[in-house]
């Protein structure tokens, strides 16, 4: 079984709908992030979690939220999608060594598309 | 503030050839230095790291990287390359709590 899992892994939707993806590990790990995919922009920063009371935003949080259900748990929502947010979706989870964040491991991700 | 750059956009070998794709990092202090590789419609696995120690590293899949610190570059290379090699390649820097990912390097193989 995969340690990380998404669902759904793909999703077509209309403007200003409501949309939540969600994140499962088994790695144990505390720290657990979202990140958007874009052709030619690589991997964005979306939030990230260092425990379930510890939540932080990345590089483009803007109509975005998060929730961090349980250690094991973490999903992403928009609130009313745009087409813009159409993109591949990332969940990963890290080790941490001496306090800094080191291998990540990623779930297979989530294709949406916002019409 | 921390940045990763990865010149190359596209790259193309042929099968056994040797491949070197370029990795240019800014941070502050020693950073954590990752490669992670993507097969088509799957995420990302870790292909290699460098925290400290010795400069060049070893990794999955026969590749390796070296980091040189008057560079601030951590390029990957492997001495031949195979079909099941074609992928997207990222380079990442790590700070305390996040890690910044490069714009990635897509690897095409010439039969």
């Amino acid at each position: 079984d995969a340690d990380v899992t998404q669902t759904p892994r793909n999703r077509i939707t209309k403007t200003g709908k409501r949309i939540m993806l969600e994140c499962s590990q088994t790695k144990g790990h505390d720290r657990m992030y979202w990140y958007r995919q874009d052709p030619g922009l690589g991997l964005r920063l979306i939030y990230y979690s260092f425990d379930v009371k510890d939540i932080n935003k990345g590089e483009i949080s803007d109509g975005y939220s998060v929730s961090r259900q349980a250690q094991a748990k973490f999903s992403l929502s928009l609130e009313s999608a745009i087409p813009n947010q159409t993109a591949l979706y990332f969940c990963a989870t890290s080790e941490t060594s001496g306090g800094r964040t080191d291998t990540q491991y990623f779930g297979p991700g989530t294709r949406l598309t916002v019409l | 503030a921390q940045s990763v750059t990865q010149p190359d956009i596209h790259i193309t070998v042929s099968e056994g050839a040797s491949l070197e794709l370029r990795c240019n990092y800014s941070y502050g202090a020693t950073p954590y230095l990752f490669w992670y590789v993507q097969s088509p419609g799957q995420g990302l696995q870790l292909l290699l790291k460098y925290f400290s120690g010795d400069t060049l590293v070893q990794g999955i899949k026969g590749f390796e990287a070296e980091f040189k610190r008057s560079q601030s570059s951590f390029n990957l290379r492997k001495p031949s390359v195979h079909w099941s090699d074609a992928a997207e390649y990222f380079c990442a820097s790590g700070g305390a709590s996040k890690i910044i990912f490069g714009s990635g390097t897509r690897l095409s193989i010439r039969p």
